[in-house]
């Protein structure tokens, strides 16, 4: 079946840590997102790539950073340097026509990370 | 800056009880409106996408409408496996091609 995995599904981070979420889709996809959504608010665009090795800054990069090596894989960093990172993190991929249903962009599960 | 208003933001039904969402939006120039319907603890799960005014679709007891300032997303004789939170979202036609402006949404509950 064609889909969007993440994982793992559960993450906790301590004080000082790294860590990665991973993000792997297998629809032919061109474009893929990184989201955060916190208790009460919309979906917010952290990262986004349109196509392998380029990837552009959302609205609230900070204290996150991405790869994009492969078409089928875009990793989430959330660096020490992200001070409130405790939230659900969604990951999407679309394709890359602007004009009709290839614009619709599709979600994995989600990851939850929290803080120890 | 494009803006999503979802409401109410709650809604809370009797299995039975036919009812309207609404999503007023701004945008400079609208390429898409989207509906998706998001459980706990998941990934939301795309509905519908809406290009112009006046255009609706329907998928079982739903039926999205927009006109050019708002979309309606009309439930129709709920069942309790319709309470989840509704997402709409907005893609603008002059920005990046692929950045979608969110809603807070609406958490509906039908009670059987």
């Amino acid at each position: 079946d064609g889909g969007i995995t993440q994982s793992p599904k559960y993450l906790f981070r301590k004080e000082g840590q790294n860590v990665t979420l991973s993000c792997e889709q297998n629809l032919n996809h061109d474009a893929m997102y990184w989201y955060r959504q916190d208790p009460g608010q919309g979906l917010r665009l952290i990262y986004y790539s349109q196509i392998v090795n380029d990837f552009q800054k959302g609205d609230i990069a900070e204290g996150y950073s991405v790869s994009r090596e492969k078409k089928e894989s875009f990793p989430l960093t959330v660096t020490s340097a992200q001070k409130n990172p405790t939230a659900f993190y969604l990951c999407a991929s679309s394709m890359r026509d602007p004009w009709g249903d290839k614009n619709i962009q599709y979600f994995g599960a989600g990851t939850r990370l929290s803080v120890l | 800056e494009d803006q999503v208003t979802q409401s109410p933001e709650a809604l809370r039904l009797q299995e039975g009880e036919s009812s309207s969402l609404n999503c007023s939006y701004t945008v400079s120039g609208l390429r898409g409106l989207f509906w998706y319907r998001q459980d706990p603890g998941k990934g939301p799960e795309f509905l519908f996408t809406l290009y112009s005014a006046g255009e609706e679709k329907e998928k079982e007891r739903l039926k999205a409408t927009l006109t050019k300032k708002e979309s309606f997303l009309h439930i129709t004789a709920p069942k309790p496996e319709d309470s989840a939170t509704y997402l709409c979202a907005v893609l603008n036609s002059g920005g990046s091609n692929y950045k979608l402006t969110f809603g807070k949404g609406t958490l509906l509950t039908v009670n059987p």
